[in-house]
């Protein structure tokens, strides 16, 4: 379904533990995001890749890590500087530049305690 | 950094009547504005998109507006229905690759 698939959809962890979200396309998109949501706050850009073995930081990068090395992949980690770790991420991905239709995940929704 | 602001937060309307909502975008090099809806529990979907060369689009009851000398561009539903009641994003992208989201609007329709 869509063909980008983030797993797990819960995810629970421990403060001061650091989680890693994962992102599959079998799209052969170049380009691949990740969002947090929020409420109230909309989709925040954390990080994004506009081709394998790239990655810009986006608005709220801070307390986060990415990886791009494979184009289908994009996992996320949320390391303990994150200070406010809760939330619903989504990741995103696209054929790439500058005007094409963003494909969303179904979202993890991680709860730190 | 850029930033794209959306308004209303809130919409609520009867069944029949339209809906608009508007956003505004900081980068003047944003060239593609494209309009999510997410309801309950679901992922964003596109529903409709505009590039910069155009001024208007529309696609049955759902049209999209864009004044690029203002900076803002928004989205009418006409006939609204209670199955358009969710969330509804824009977005504004351009050279660098990075898609900015507003904050959303939480769009109720009473039947």
């Amino acid at each position: 379904d869509g063909g980008i698939t983030q797993s797990p959809k819960y995810l629970f962890r421990k403060e001061g533990q650091n989680v890693t979200l994962s992102c599959e396309q079998n799209l052969n998109h170049d380009a691949m995001y990740w969002y947090r949501q929020d409420p109230g706050q909309g989709l925040r850009l954390i990080y994004y890749s506009q081709i394998v073995n790239d990655f810009q930081k986006g608005d709220i990068a801070e307390g986060y890590s990415v990886s791009r090395e494979k184009k289908e992949s994009f996992p996320l980690t949320v390391t303990s500087a994150q200070k406010n770790p809760t939330a619903f991420y989504l990741c995103a991905s696209s054929i790439g530049g500058q005007n094409t239709e963003a494909f969303f995940g179904q979202g993890t929704r991680l709860t730190v305690v | 950094g850029e930033n794209v602001e959306q308004h209303p937060s809130t919409l609520s309307v009867q069944e029949g009547d339209s809906a608009v909502i508007k956003c505004t975008y900081s980068d003047s090099a944003s060239n593609y504005f494209p309009w999510y809806k997410q309801e309950l529990g679901k992922r964003p979907q596109l529903i409709i998109d505009i590039r910069s060369n155009v001024g208007e689009k529309k696609d049955q009851r759902i049209a999209v507006t864009l004044n690029k000398t203002a900076k803002h561009f928004s989205l009418h539903i006409t006939e609204t229905q209670p199955e358009d009641s969710a969330v509804y994003f824009c977005a504004a992208g351009g050279g660098t690759g990075k898609l900015i989201f507003g904050q959303g609007t939480t769009l109720q329709v009473k039947p």
